[in-house]
């Protein structure tokens, strides 16, 4: 079956640091990735869509500055918060799914802490 | 702005009973899905509905979609306690970019 795989599950970092998340497609085909934040209260925010062999294309209020991400094969992405600060606390998850499928597999995410 | 919102915060039900989650949107979509989040997981996909589908089915999972109100509903039947988690309506509009709303966190109480 599909599956996808985050690593670490939790990460703590001091303020002012940066933390690299990776995100493992098994079974199926990563042709996009969706990286989201979910907030303590469960909201979610969309970070960035990548597709391979395209622009990442980031959302308002996020940059490539921010939280740069590598989406070099069919199978993996990887997402990095850098100089990460109190407001960057959250859930994030990574959505992968296949080109033309209508189904989103989700990890279970990287809960990052910030001290 | 929000795009797709969940009309109840919080649900309580005993095993057995029905449930049902009710969703509205703002604009236009291609799809909705609905999503389960179970504690210390990732969402996980019950259901996709079309804009052109008005009901789909997965088991004990019913969604309805009513493009003219821009609501749609998941239902449950005959609950169990593994049911218990937040449940998300998420609106597509054709760019592979799923905008969820809050949740409703649906408690199923043995």
């Amino acid at each position: 079956g599909a599956l996808v795989y985050q690593y670490p599950r939790r990460t703590i970092c001091k303020s002012g640091t940066s933390m690299r998340m990776e995100c493992q497609a098994v079974g199926f085909q990563a042709t996009s990735v969706a990286w989201y934040r979910q907030s303590p209260q469960k909201t979610f925010e969309l970070i960035a869509l990548s597709t391979v062999n395209s622009a990442i294309k980031y959302e308002q209020n996020f940059t490539q500055e921010k939280f740069p991400i590598s989406h070099p094969n069919l199978s993996f992405s990887s997402m990095t918060v850098l100089n990460a600060y109190l407001e960057d606390r959250g859930l994030y998850l990574c959505g992968a799914r296949d080109w033309g499928q209508n189904t989103l597999y989700f990890g279970a995410g990287t809960r990052l802490s910030v001290l | 702005s929000q795009l797709a919102e969940e009309n109840s915060w919080a649900l309580s039900v005993h095993e057995g009973e029905s449930v049902t989650v009710n969703c509205s949107y703002k604009t236009s979509i291609t799809a909705l899905q609905w999503y389960r989040q179970k504690s210390g997981k990732g969402p996980a996909q019950l259901i996709l509905i079309r804009s052109n589908e008005r009901d789909n089915r997965n088991g004990r999972l019913r969604a309805t979609l009513d493009t003219s109100s821009q609501s749609s509903s998941l239902s449950i039947t005959a609950t169990r306690c593994e049911d218990t988690a937040v449940y998300f309506c998420a609106t597509e509009r054709g760019n592979y970019k799923p905008t969820f709303g809050k949740g409703t966190s649906l408690v199923v109480h043995p």
